[in-house]
């Protein structure tokens, strides 16, 4: 079985650009979540959509945006971006009913560069 | 609010040593608790996980017990090997907060042979 995929693996923008990174859910997995994991910072919840809907949102200005897809892939877009945007992104994703409570699989992640 | 807090690694042991990494959390309600682990050039998997007080995660020799009265889920195994070299990840998730899933910051664990 498939796990999480994420595209592209590494991303290299410049300031006030936009970033998309799409990621790919296991089979049967509704529920998709997206962490940053920044030099220092460790991992910070980002957003969570289940069902095409977004259920809840880290701590993150409204330039870090996304969508669920109906096949359940998703994509987050980050407008503006700024020096600090400079992270590994990861990608879960889990079975619906209870989110984050459920187990999570995570993708490779996608490194973002802002220049 | 809620948060995660782990000890600071890295943390180097000898190849059969006994492994502690400690965990607290603060929470509004009532958390499940996870570890995850990364090794090298992986992504982050699942280790174990307690979903209720008193609860042990248990996999690969690694266990973790969920005690309310400490706010903890310290990680412990009996006897590391090398391939246990990764960065271990303590995280909850709180129901009673919308959801929101919070990690630690990470413990870097290097097993010499």
């Amino acid at each position: 079985e498939a796990g999480v995929t994420q595209s592209p693996t590494h991303l290299i923008k410049t300031r006030g650009q936009q970033a998309t990174l799409r990621c790919s859910p296991i089979s049967g997995h509704t529920s998709v979540y997206w962490y940053q994991q920044a030099l220092g910072l460790g991992l910070q919840f980002l957003l969570w959509y289940d069902e095409g809907e977004e259920r809840n949102r880290g701590n993150f200005p409204p330039r870090f945006s996304g969508r669920q897809f109906p096949n359940y892939s998703s994509e987050l877009n980050v407008n503006a971006l700024e020096l600090e945007d400079s992270a590994l992104y990861l990608c879960a994703s889990s079975l619906a009913g209870q989110g984050p409570q459920e187990t999570q699989y995570f993708g490779p992640g996608t490194r973002l560069l802002v220049l | 609010g809620d948060s995660v807090t782990q000890m600071e690694g890295p943390v180097t042991l000898s190849e059969e040593a006994f492994l502690t990494i400690n965990c607290t959390y603060t929470a509004t309600g009532y958390p499940s608790l996870f570890w995850y682990v990364q090794y090298p050039g992986e992504g982050l998997q699942l280790l174990l996980k307690a979903t209720k007080a008193d609860d042990k995660g248990s996999n690969k020799g690694f266990e973790a017990t969920y005690r309310k009265e400490t706010t903890s889920f310290h990680l412990e195994k009996g006897s590391v090997q090398v391939s246990d070299s990764a960065v271990y990840f303590c995280a909850l998730s709180d129901r009673s907060n919308f959801n929101k899933f919070y990690f630690g910051s990470g413990t870097k664990l290097n097993v010499k042979p």
